[in-house]
């Protein structure tokens, strides 16, 4: 059984571009979270995809943004970059109905 | 709105001493309860979770969990730890009007020393 992966593993930008971050979720999965994860703190939910359409949102701006695929993999895609949008940024997915989340090992994206 | 709060940031501890790792919570509405696992360079994985019941629960490599309502708490323990034992432990908790969406603490490294 292949768990849930994330590309690319780290990523440096300068602020002002665009990134898109990549994710496969656990086979049989077809709810995917993402969370960004800033140094020395806690997960965000930033937001969680289902049946290809976002069905939950924690308080990012629209900047960040996402999809899911027909296979339920997911894009993380983030507009404008801040230097504040530096962090780890982890890919959850689940099974619909079952609570446990299973993480992939995150992107670590650096903004200049 | 729900917030968790760790206690300690660091809690340093001698190998096969106890330790408790304490989280508190605050929530309008009815949660469910986790703490994850966070070694170096690796992803999150579940330690143990509180749905219903019984309000000990156990989870993996040894650690337990209680559930306390009146208090608003969820602290892990372990009677004897390891040096495989050192990572950040993150307490978390899901409104259940939420589809499953978590709500973080900060973390609590966990040190062993020899």
């Amino acid at each position: 059984e292949t768990g849930v992966t994330q590309s690319p593993t780290h990523l440096i930008k300068t602020r002002g571009q665009q990134v898109t971050l990549r994710c496969s979720s656990q086979s049989g999965h077809n709810t995917v979270s993402w969370y960004q994860q800033a140094l020395g703190q806690g997960p965000q939910f930033i937001f969680q995809y289902y049946r290809e359409e976002e069905n939950g949102r924690g308080n990012f701006p629209p900047r960040f943004s996402g999809l899911q695929f027909p296979n339920y993999s997911s894009e993380l895609n983030v507009n404008a970059l801040e230097l504040d949008d530096s962090a780890l940024y982890l890919c959850a997915s689940r099974q619909t109905g079952n609570n446990e989340q299973f993480f992939g090992p995150g992107t670590r994206l650096t903004v200049l | 709105a729900q917030s968790v709060t760790q206690l300690d940031s660091q809690v340093p501890v001698f190998e096969e001493a106890p330790v408790e790792l304490r989280c508190n919570y605050s929530s309008s509405v009815s949660v469910y309860l986790f703490w994850y696992v966070q070694y170096p360079n690796q992803g999150l994985q579940l330690l143990l979770k509180y749905l219903s019941g019984s309000t000990l629960v156990k989870g993996i490599n040894g650690f337990e969990a209680e559930f306390n309502k009146s208090q608003t708490s969820f602290h892990l323990r372990k009677p004897s730890v390891h040096i495989s034992d050192t990572a950040e432990y993150f307490c978390a908790v899901s409104p259940m009007d939420s589809n499953y969406q978590l709500i973080w603490g900060a973390g609590t490294k966990l040190i062993i020393k020899p």
